[in-house]
């Protein structure tokens, strides 16, 4: 079974520009993920989708950052302008959702963000 | 405020010993509770998977114990490996939203020969 496809792996941008990041869940997976990992700290979940629809978004700061998974299987996550604070990890995960409440999230290999 | 504490944030140890990571959490109403292990420059890998009725839980040369009258959590390694060193990450889902990842900041275990 492939895993979660993330891309680019590493970008390098400087203040105020925009970036996009993809992501490419487990075939057949409804629900997808994104999280911010800051160094030295656990994922904080951005968003979290259930096929095309948002289920989750409260922690996303929506003036500047926007997600979209338009036929319920890739996303892309992309922010516009980019800040110094910016600079972290962003994982993707998916999971299958099914009757068992506990289903595993398995995440993507991230995407490391440097702002400069 | 729902929260996870890991103990110790850092921890180093020689190849072939045993360790204990440490989590305590505040999650109410709470529906389960998983480890995960992080390598560096990777996304987490979940190693075990817990609800409030199971008290232990084993995949290979890991062990995770739960007691959620006192809302802790361990994970025992045994017989260490070098391919053991990476962050170790206690997560808890809440009941009302089991989609939910409530993630602790983690301990960075070093196994060294």
């Amino acid at each position: 079974e492939a895993g979660v496809a993330q891309s680019p792996r590493y970008k390098i941008i400087e203040k105020r520009q925009s970036v996009a990041f993809w992501c490419n869940p487990i075939s057949g997976h409804a629900t997808l993920y994104w999280y911010q990992q800051i160094l030295g700290q656990g994922p904080k979940l951005l968003i979290q989708f259930q096929n095309n629809g948002v289920v989750d978004d409260s922690q996303l700061p929506k003036d500047r950052f926007s997600a979209e998974r338009l036929k319920g299987v890739d996303s892309t996550l992309k922010i516009q302008p980019a800040k110094l604070e910016d600079s972290a990890v962003y994982l993707c995960a998916s999971s299958s959702r099914g009757a068992v409440p506990q289903e595993t999230q398995y995440f993507g290999p991230g995407t490391r963000l440097l702002v400069l | 405020k729902n929260q996870v504490e890991q103990s110790p944030q850092s921890l180093i140890i020689l190849e072939g010993k045993n360790c204990t990571l440490q989590c305590n959490y505040t999650v109410s109403p709470f529906s389960n509770l998983r480890w995960y292990k992080q390598d560096t420059g990777r996304g987490p890998v979940s190693l075990t998977i817990m609800t409030f009725s199971e008290n232990t839980k084993s995949n290979g040369r890991y062990t995770a114990t739960l007691d959620a009258d006192t809302k802790q959590s361990s994970l025992h390694i045994t017989a260490s490996q070098l391919s053991d060193s990476a962050s170790y990450i206690c997560v808890v889902s809440p009941s009302y939203n089991t989609d939910k990842l409530i993630f602790g900041t983690g301990t960075r275990l070093q196994v060294f020969p």
